[in-house]
């Protein structure tokens, strides 16, 4: 069956500009976290879905990002006033089972700001 | 919180000959513990995991990864490197109740013909 997909692949955009990063994440699975990919920091946990539950946003670094799941499906990841320090590659996965099973990862959008 | 630790961010390993990459990890509970492999410009794939039962868990592409708690360890191992094992190779560990995972900072596996 199709995996986790997301779009786009690479994103090159100007300092200030917000910019919007989609995942699709493999059909039934409950569950969709995104995560952040730099050489300097390595990955990190940025946010957590799980079903109708209140995300857990631990794990954004500041208020310029924000994250929504509509209909318990498709996510988005949007960044405000992007900075130089947010280039990276953004991660999504999906999961049916949040306790233990594997997350299944997406091949992740590129962001490079200049 | 939970945490993981990877040393040497690069190996390199001679084909044919035996893979090991280390992890250690800390965690407050009983962890849930995994290893990823990631091939250039691509997401990341599942190797093993280990929840709970059988410590010694075997995975896909012939590398398997023992669970020692009381060594707060989970090294992968393959018995006998192929060229297509080169990638980047993560441990990651997660509690039950917390559902984020928290990588290592990942080995990068270089194999010499």
């Amino acid at each position: 069956g199709a995996g986790v997909s997301q779009s786009p692949s690479n994103k090159v955009t100007e300092k200030g500009k917000d910019v919007e990063l989609r995942c699709d994440p493999i059909s039934g699975h409950t569950a969709l976290y995104w995560y952040r990919q730099s050489l300097g920091q390595g990955l990190e946990f940025l946010i957590y879905f799980q079903g109708n539950s209140a995300p857990d946003k631990s794990g954004l670094p500041s208020d310029r990002f924000s994250a929504e799941r509509t209909g318990g499906s498709v996510s988005t990841l949007t960044i405000q006033r992007t900075q130089q320090e947010d280039s990276a590659v953004y991660l999504c996965a999906s999961s049916l089972d949040p306790g233990a099973g594997e997350q299944y990862f997406g091949p992740g959008t590129r962001l490079t700001v200049t | 919180a939970q945490s993981v630790t990877q040393l040497g961010s690069h190996v390199s390993v001679s084909e044919g000959a035996l893979v090991l990459l280390r992890c250690n990890y800390s965690s407050s509970v009983p962890p849930y513990l995994f290893w990823y492999v990631q091939y250039p410009n691509q997401g990341l794939q599942l190797l093993l995991k280990y929840t709970t039962g059988a410590t010694l868990v075997k995975g896909i592409n012939g590398f398997e990864a023992e669970f020692k708690k009381s060594e707060t360890s989970f090294h992968l191992t393959k018995p006998s490197a192929h060229m297509s094992d080169a990638a980047e190779y993560f441990c990651a560990v997660s509690e039950w109740g917390n559902n984020r995972l928290a990588f290592g900072k990942g080995n990068q596996v270089v194999v010499i013909p």
